[in-house]
Order: structure tokens, then sequence, then C-alpha cells
């Protein structure tokens, strides 16, 4: 399958900080990435969709300004979780799709622990 | 009513036994089915991909999909305790649109 690389696989952060996940599609072009979220014992959260160029959609309850997608390449993109807090701590996980029909390829996760 | 529902599980099946994994979905238009494994810790690993209605057999895994009773299951075969994991069940609804994933059903299979 596809490769999807996400960087870092884990991180500790001071609360107030920023930290950015990256998240790049190593073998295919990226047209959209999605960013979920996971908290213990419970499925993904789709958190916001991003296409190439473009700015991201994010679900309700979302906040775009805490949580800035940056979708510049086909390859590339990038989650900034902004003035982090002990509650944003959790399992943030990448996805990638190349064209519309085909299968989303998941990146390695990142586990934030903002102390 | 839940987009997608799966077993709430936990299921617990002893070694070289089928372990099946239902999971059910609410919008008719729904086209795509997915199954993903997910251990403890880690990402999502795709594991089958289902667009018509029938089974699909990839190695000891064999998704079944029924669009009239909006069902699709996934059935292992010959379980080994590796496969001991989250089974997620995702459903997309039409091509291009995001993915809607179940609760998961924790799978353990016991030596």
């Amino acid at each position: 399958g596809a490769v999807v690389s996400q960087h870092p696989s884990r991180v500790i952060c001071k609360s107030g900080t920023s930290v950015k996940i990256e998240c790049r599609s190593l073998d295919f072009q990226a047209t959209t990435m999605f960013w979920y979220r996971q908290f213990p014992k419970q499925s993904l959260m789709l958190m916001a969709t991003s296409n190439e160029g473009s700015k991201a959609t994010y679900e309700q309850g979302v906040e775009k300004d805490k949580f800035l997608i940056n979708h510049a390449s086909l390859t590339l993109s990038t989650l900034t979780v902004t003035s982090a807090h002990p509650e944003d701590s959790s399992f943030y996980i990448c996805s990638a799709r190349d064209t519309g029909d085909t299968e989303a390829f998941f990146g390695q996760g990142t586990r934030l622990t903002v102390v | 009513q839940k987009e997608v529902e799966q077993n709430s599980g936990p299921l617990s099946v002893p070694e070289g036994a089928i372990a099946s994994l239902n999971c059910t979905y609410s919008d008719r238009v729904s086209q795509s089915f997915f199954w993903y494994r997910q251990y403890s810790g880690k990402s999502p690993e795709l594991i089958m991909s289902i667009y018509s209605n029938g089974d699909k057999e990839d190695g000891r895994f064999t998704a079944q999909l029924n669009k009239a009773s909006q069902y699709v299951s996934l059935l292992i075969r010959d379980s080994q305790p590796s496969d001991s994991a989250t089974y997620l069940c995702a459903v997309r609804k039409t091509s291009g649109s995001r993915l809607t994933f179940g609760e998961g059903t924790q799978l353990t299979v016991n030596p």
C-alpha cells in the first residue's frame, strides 16, 4: 500500500506552547488529507479535511484558530495545535488520499501530551 | 441513530476459530465500505475494502456486504493471537467524501 509518513510520533509540550505535526505522502500525490483525533478507548473523530491549495474544512466543534491546517503541496500537510492545553492531549492521526474514490492511507499517528 | 454501528464487544475467540465482526450503516446511498485493524497505540491499517454486494476474500479475511440490509461484516478464519486488535468499520457515502467510522470492536484471540 501507499506510504504516509507522520512526524513526530510522540511529543510532550508545555501548556500554552504550540506543536506542529507533519504528514507526508511518500509515493503518491495526496489531493486530500484528513486529520483525526482519537481519545483512549474511542473511535477516530474527524477534525478537518484539506484539499491541496485550499482552506481546510473543519468539523463542527473543532476550533479552526486553535488547530491550524496547512496543505500547501500535494505531498505535505501540517497540523499546528496552538496554545496547547492538557485537554488537547490525544492521539492525532493524518490520512491521505489521491483522487476521489481511492483508498485513504493513514500515517503512524502522533501521541501528544500537554503538561 | 449512529451512522455506523458495530458490535460493542469485546469479542473473544480461541485460536483457530472464526471471528465474526459486524457493522451496520444508516445511509442507503453509501457506496464504499472498509475494515481497518488498529493495534493499541498504533494508527489504523486497512485490511479490506468492498464496494459491491457479496463476498470478497483475501487470505484469511472475508468481507461480506449486503446493501439491502445495510450490513457489512468481516470474517477472520483460523484466528491467530496476532489478530487481537480493535477492528474499525468505515463507510464512505460517495466518491470523494469522507470516511465515517464505527466505534470499533475489540477482538481477543486466546492461545
